[in-house]
């Protein structure tokens, strides 16, 4: 059973365009959510975090999260060549742990 | 200044041996961690050390040994390599453990290839 589930993708979008990207998690419990953005052969590196129901804006990143729905995503606005990697939710439970999903990979075409 | 550093960066073995990875950071940090990432991508938790005490010990074979020396370091020692522990090896690091509010920075990873 899968914890944190994510559209596989690819996600393709023209350059400027809104990159919407949706993730649910299992555990009721959970309790703080992150996007990871992984380019290729690279590591995981941290874009938003959110603890709250809500929008949070962080630049051209917005990330929402509805605990109700178990549903958190993050939008990408004015979407740039360089917006293209993998982004991986990640969600914690009372457990220290972070669970991540599969990844959702964006190209956005010049 | 490489905040997470991991060595080797490849490693290529045959099955059956046993080899070694090392992480350190320079953070401060009191977690750290060991993540797999297989060829889908997927990347979970193994192991995770909060001041050199082991705080997650993942569904992982006995063969992955971690050991921490202090807390700036984490290695990993893996014993009869399969072909199945073929992927790439991340270490990260964060603040504290606090249920995973602080942010883990992740070193540049380890792709392990076992023949």
């Amino acid at each position: 059973q899968k914890e944190v589930e994510q559209n596989s993708g690819p996600l393709s979008v023209p350059e400027g365009a809104i990159a919407s990207l949706n993730c649910t998690y299992s555990d009721r419990g959970s309790q703080s959510f992150f996007w990871y953005r992984q380019y290729s052969g690279k590591s995981p590196e941290l874009i938003m975090s959110i603890y709250s129901n809500g929008d949070k804006e962080d630049g051209r990143f917005t990330a929402q999260l509805n605990k109700a729905s178990q549903y958190v995503s993050l939008l990408i606005r004015d979407s740039q060549p360089s917006d293209s990697a993998t982004y991986l939710c990640a969600v914690t439970h009372n457990d220290y742990k972070l669970s991540f999903g599969a990844g959702t990979t964006v190209t956005v075409r010049a | 200044d490489t905040a997470v550093s991991q060595t080797p960066k490849y490693l290529v073995t045959q099955m059956g041996n046993d080899k070694s990875i090392k992480c350190e950071q320079n953070l401060g940090h009191d977690t750290m961690y060991w993540y797999k990432q297989d060829s889908k991508k997927f990347l979970k938790i193994m192991f995770s050390y909060n001041n050199k005490e082991l705080i997650i010990n993942e569904t992982v074979p006995n063969r992955f040994s971690p050991k921490s020396p202090d807390k700036a370091h984490l290695n990993l020692h893996i014993n009869s390599l399969e072909l199945g522990d073929s992927a790439v090896y991340f270490c990260a690091s964060s603040l504290s453990p606090s249920g995973g509010t602080d942010t883990q920075y992740f070193g540049p990873g380890t792709r392990l290839t076992v023949l």
